[in-house]
């Protein structure tokens, strides 16, 4: 069975930095394209990152030069590194593998202060 | 970025009697590969997305088959031909032809009249 479980989130000032995880057991992280989406709270769905197999990576506009993915391969575990936070990117934060056929339960980020 | 608009964003339905969502994209889905990369997700309150159907029409494992998809090009359909009680929630179309960014509609809430 796949799992995919995300930690990290949180309560955050804006500016401060916070690192989100997700922890894959029955899927292989690495050879799969892994995606983070996001849904403000009462909102819909936004892209926000993806990791290829190959190890290239994207971003959506609102998060470029402050998100950063990666993964760790021998911990099976995908990687959302968020710097310099803002308000607007309050959200549940889900991981998502397979193309959206996995979906973790997703973890809360509130930027606030 | 590839706009998609769903319609109605509201959908009050009687248990056992079908139910229709449109989704259009601002361009055509089709890929270089001939593919069509339009998938759909179910979101139920309080809990993750579930993708429903991948490529406009290949239903996810375990997905019961009163849930198809239709259509081509910008325009797509999903159907539910007998309303059950456990499909309340969020309804949403992505596209994942012209990505990154994947995008999602605006999100289709189905309700029990």
């Amino acid at each position: 069975e796949v799992q995919l479980v995300e930690t990290g989130g949180g309560l955050n000032q804006p500016g401060e930095s916070l690192r989100l995880s997700c922890a894959a057991s029955g899927f292989n992280v690495s050879s799969n394209y892994m995606s983070w989406v996001r849904q403000a709270p009462g909102k819909g769905l936004e892209w926000v990152s993806v990791i290829y197999s190959g190890g290239d990576t994207f971003y959506a506009d609102s998060v470029k030069g402050r998100f950063t993915i990666s993964r760790d391969n021998s911990k099976n575990t995908l990687y959302l590194q968020m710097n310099s936070l803002r308000a607007e990117d309050t959200a549940v934060y889900y991981c998502a593998g397979d193309g959206g056929g996995y979906w973790g339960q997703g973890t809360l980020v509130t930027v606030s202060s | 970025d590839v706009v998609m608009t769903q319609s109605p964003l509201s959908l009050p339905v009687t248990l056992g009697q079908p139910a229709s969502i449109s989704c259009r994209s601002s361009q055509s889905l089709v890929h270089n590969d001939g593919n069509t990369y339009l998938n759909w997700f179910h979101q139920r309150p309080g809990q993750s997305p579930r993708r429903l159907l991948y490529k406009v029409s290949n239903r996810d494992s375990g997905v019961p088959d009163r849930f198809s998809g239709s259509g081509s090009g910008t325009d797509f359909t999903l159907k539910i031909s007998r309303v059950e009680a456990e499909d309340v929630g969020v309804y949403y179309c992505m596209q994942g032809t012209h990505w990154p960014p994947a995008t999602f509609g605006q999100g289709t809430k189905l309700e029990i009249k």
